[in-house]
């Protein structure tokens, strides 16, 4: 099976940055999705990595490390609607493009 | 406009009775999902189906039964069997190209009274 690890919880102040980890343990590897969900709401897609390195999209960016397992969410110039819960799923290499997910982490920015 | 709806949003039932959430997709995806969420809690997948006329168990099945009969449409069905059947339930479809994300439905709020 896949295991998912992120952070419960964390505050950080309006205008700042904030990096969420998430890391990952499983087999058969095909990528890494970000998603932002607010509250009562559906998940909304951030962004993806297969491949080691730095995607940047905006005030967001993700970066990826197959061999360390390991992928962050930077959230860059905080403002108040980024408060939200943030989702790392894990993608294998199986039927169905199954995605596992890990706990979320909630975000809360602070004026 | 393109889109995953899922009706209804909020769902009160009784314990003991089976219920049916819909879940309607026009974007022309294959695969579709329905997974459950917990408060404070991730997504858990709950059953999945690639094609119409087949679908598969996820990691939280028991309790629980899908069918697939049109591309659009995959409902799933709470039954008395369930032990906690309150919980949010989203319904997600994936695009056959780019990177393969999954689109979610606004989400079923389950309450079992």
């Amino acid at each position: 099976g896949q295991n998912i690890d992120q952070p419960t919880e964390m505050t950080a102040t309006e205008g700042a940055i904030v990096q969420i980890n998430c890391t990952y343990q499983t087999s058969g590897f095909n990528g890494l999705f970000w998603y932002q969900q607010h509250a009562g709401e559906a998940p909304t897609f951030l962004s993806y990595n297969v491949l080691d390195g730095l995607e940047e999209k905006g005030r967001f960016s993700s970066f990826l490390s197959r061999s360390k397992g390991y992928s962050y969410l930077l959230l860059k110039e905080l403002q108040m609607k980024d408060s939200a819960s943030y989702l790392c799923a894990v993608r294998v290499r199986a039927a169905g493009n199954k995605l596992t997910f890990g706990g979320g982490t909630r975000v809360l920015v602070k004026p | 406009d393109g889109g995953i709806t899922q009706s209804p949003k909020y769902l009160f039932r009784k314990e003991g009775q089976n219920v049916t959430l819909s879940c309607e997709q026009n974007l022309n995806h294959d695969a579709m999902y329905w997974y459950r969420q917990d408060p404070g809690q991730g997504l858990r997948l709950i059953y999945y189906s690639q094609i119409v006329n087949d679908f598969q168990k996820g990691d939280i099945a028991e309790g629980y039964s899908v069918s697939r009969e049109k591309k659009e449409s995959f409902p799933l069905t709470v039954t008395s069997a369930q032990k906690n059947p309150t919980a949010f339930y989203l319904c997600a479809s994936t695009t056959a190209g780019g990177y393969n994300e999954q689109f979610f439905g606004p989400g079923t709020r389950l309450t079992v009274l």
